[in-house]
């Protein structure tokens, strides 16, 4: 079973407004950690915003937000007032629990592809 | 947020020839970091787990006689593409852990190399 599961392929929205990207996971661990990333068409990975399962507020970083919601395990980016900047790949990752030796890994999912429009 | 560097950003080589690749986190220090590869229009694939001083850990199904990974300290890791075939052209992306941050769980991602192999 996939453990991120992203269903939008691609999003559509327009200049100024909010769009929310979905994202769900799988998970037994009870400490894991939740991650959004922005991927532009050159390729580097630009972090986001970040979300600890023992967090109890959702993160917010600038015009992004997290909306965790740890039952129905899922986790997904609001981007507020969109920017034509703001059009990349966007991936969700899950950490789940720490290994011994400072193992760290991240599952990524499939990626959505956000178009911000005029 | 920390910086990592990932050196060369392109390549291009020939069939049988080795290639390496580095990636360095310039203002922080690193104890782990991470080579994944990136198909077009896919998702990161972690191939594996760079531990400064000792073994990578490889995930199943990457050889690790054919993809060879050096922590020589703590700010540098290498990826070694031996004997490379046109199927490895790839996006190779490397990241580490500010473990001495704050939250210190994210992940910062160099800018990634694309390999061509001829």
């Amino acid at each position: 079973a996939q453990k991120i599961t992203q269903t939008q392929p691609g999003m559509f929205v327009q200049e100024k407004e909010a769009v929310t990207l979905d994202c769900t996971y799988d998970t037994s661990d009870q400490s894991y950690g939740l991650f959004w990333y922005k991927q532009p068409s050159s390729g580097e990975m630009i972090f986001l915003i970040y979300q600890g399962s023992y967090d109890e507020q959702n993160a917010t970083e600038g015009r992004y937000s997290l909306n965790f919601q740890k039952a129905r395990k899922s986790a997904n980016l609001v981007i507020s007032a969109s920017q034509l900047g703001d059009s990349a790949m966007y991936f969700c990752a899950m950490r789940e629990a720490l290994l011994t030796g400072g193992g760290n890994k991240l599952t990524f999912g499939t990626g959505t592809q956000l178009k911000v429009e005029l | 947020g920390a910086v990592v560097s990932q050196h060369p950003s392109w390549v291009i080589c020939k069939s049988g020839t080795s290639v390496k690749i580095e990636c360095r986190s310039l203002d922080f220090q690193a104890t782990t970091m991470f080579w994944y590869r990136q198909f077009p229009k896919q998702s990161l694939m972690l191939m594996a787990t760079s531990n400064e001083g000792s073994k990578a850990t490889y995930e199943q199904g990457v050889e690790k006689d054919k993809f060879l990974i050096n922590h020589a300290s703590l700010t540098l890791s290498t990826l070694t593409v031996t004997s490379a075939h046109p199927e490895d052209s790839s996006f190779y992306i490397c990241s580490a852990r500010d473990e001495g941050a704050t939250g210190g769980e994210t992940q910062y991602f160099g800018p990634g190399t694309r390999l061509l192999v001829l």
